[in-house]
């Protein structure tokens, strides 16, 4: 069975500064996906960045970025210039595109706050 | 497009009263979650739909049922609710059309409060 585990249950940063979540999967499946969503104080899930398993270039959104290391299973989220509205709960997520079903496995999140 | 809809946006329930959560998608979405979100665990899979008028369980499928009578609806049913099952509920959708990047949308949740 796929796990995800995220193992910062909560994090700091200065604004305008950079910081860095973790996540590790475990799966023998080669085919999957990989996601971070954010979970603003609203509670609405907002996909923030994805990555397909056969890339091996990391994906980039703006400010977010992504170091995946499959033989590692390592998936971290890296965040450049901290903004105020980047605090949030933060949800690493693995889908196993081979079982027909797609669904999603869920870290347990990382809370992280921006300090003005 | 209003994208995905829960109905409704917080409920309080007395032990052994049923209720049904309503999610709405659309975009014409196939595929379609129910999840639960409890403090420190994540968000975990009820149930699911892969189509109109198909449901499976997840991984918490416990206490709960769940019906696709149409392609745009996904209703969660709990039949006797327990405190066990207070939690924030999120209904998502996906296409898994061909071309599309893979994306789960998802509602904007419920709040069920079980005593």
């Amino acid at each position: 069975a796929q796990t995800v585990t995220q193992s910062q249950p909560e994090m700091s940063v200065q604004e305008a500064e950079t910081v860095t979540l973790s996540c590790t999967y475990d799966t023998s499946e080669n085919n999957y996906y990989l996601f971070w969503y954010k979970q603003p104080p609203s509670r609405q899930m907002i996909l923030v960045i994805r990555q397909e398993a056969y890339k091996q270039q990391n994906a980039t959104e703006n400010r977010f970025s992504v170091n995946f290391q499959k033989a590692a299973k390592s998936f971290s989220l890296k965040i450049s210039d901290s903004q105020l509205g980047d605090t949030a709960m933060y949800f690493c997520a693995f889908m196993n595109l081979t079982s027909g079903t797609y669904k999603y496995i869920f870290g347990t999140g990382t809370r992280l706050k921006v300090l003005a | 497009n209003a994208g995905v809809t829960q109905t409704p946006k917080f409920r309080v329930l007395k032990t052994g009263q049923s209720m049904t959560l309503l999610c709405a998608q659309d975009m014409n979405h196939e595929y379609m979650y129910w999840y639960r979100q409890d403090p420190g665990m994540g968000l975990r899979l009820i149930h699911y739909s892969v189509g109109e008028g198909t449901t499976a369980k997840g991984e918490v499928p416990d206490g709960y049922n769940v019906s696709r009578l149409k392609k745009q609806n996904f209703l969660l049913g709990l039949e006797s609710a327990a405190p066990s099952q207070t939690s924030v509920y999120f209904c998502a959708s996906t296409s898994r059309l061909a071309g599309e990047k893979e994306t789960q949308y998802f509602g904007p949740g419920t709040r069920l409060l079980v005593l």
